[in-house]
């Protein structure tokens, strides 16, 4: 799978939009970018994963670069709750990889009041 | 998304005895399951991946012999950790993967945390 970066941390006010940016410049044409977060204590929780189009749910968007080298999920309106470490990982989606996801470090993001 | 749950949230043991995590896949039948460990301000490690009907596979540096896991149905998996020592002492999860037209996307349980005496 491969490799990502990403930022240690990063602040946001409350109301405003989280940019979380990602880098996976080694990524391979059948890997997937899929991100969780972890709220403390909890477990991991599915936000939202794409190939190469921008996505959105419910939760969030994530856009994708056109050389795929990078992505950025971007929550529009961070709350209180959306206070979490963000994953960003990327592997492929075949039957075989299913779970073998490889955890960086992650983001921590701080939504302020 | 599926939903998975793990029992007990938390256990206190003492050392030398064994504990066992129970993870279930409530509303999706999975032939897999993963299981992961988290040390406190660390990232998740897998552990092994648990495959229902069949011996666990272990990522390198994990003892399958301290780290039992069964899967005898597609809806529970359950990891024991044998002869639990304080070294033991850490978060462990549990996750399901899901198909959706060859993507699979993962969910996890609430995790477990387990504090070794």
């Amino acid at each position: 799978d491969a490799k990502t970066t990403q930022p240690t941390s990063m602040d946001c006010a409350e109301g405003r939009a989280a940019n979380l940016p990602c880098n996976h410049s080694t990524i391979s044409g059948n890997e997937y970018v899929y991100w969780y977060r972890q709220i403390h204590s909890q477990g991991p929780q599915y936000i939202i994963h794409g190939l190469k189009n921008n996505e959105t749910n419910e939760m969030a968007s994530l856009i994708i670069t056109e050389d795929r080298k990078s992505s950025t999920l971007i929550l529009p309106h961070a709350t209180l709750r959306d206070t979490a470490v963000y994953y960003c990982i990327v592997r492929g989606a075949h039957n075989t990889n299913a779970g073998k996801s490889t955890f960086g470090d992650g983001t921590t993001l701080t939504v302020k009041p | 998304g599926a939903v998975v749950s793990q029992h007990p949230s938390r256990v206190i043991c003492k050392s030398g005895t064994s504990v066992k995590i129970e993870c279930r896949s409530l509303d999706f039948q999975a032939t897999t399951m993963f299981w992961y460990r988290q040390f406190p301000k660390k990232s998740l490690m897998l552990m092994a991946t648990s495959n229902e009907g069949s011996k666990a596979t272990y990522e390198q540096g994990v003892e399958k012999d301290k780290f039992l896991i069964n899967h005898a149905s597609l809806t529970l998996s359950t990891l024991t950790v044998t002869s639990a020592h304080p070294e033991d002492s850490s978060f462990y999860i549990c996750s399901v993967g899901t198909s959706g037209i060859g993507q699979e996307t993962q969910y996890f349980g609430p995790g477990t945390r387990l504090l070794v005496l």
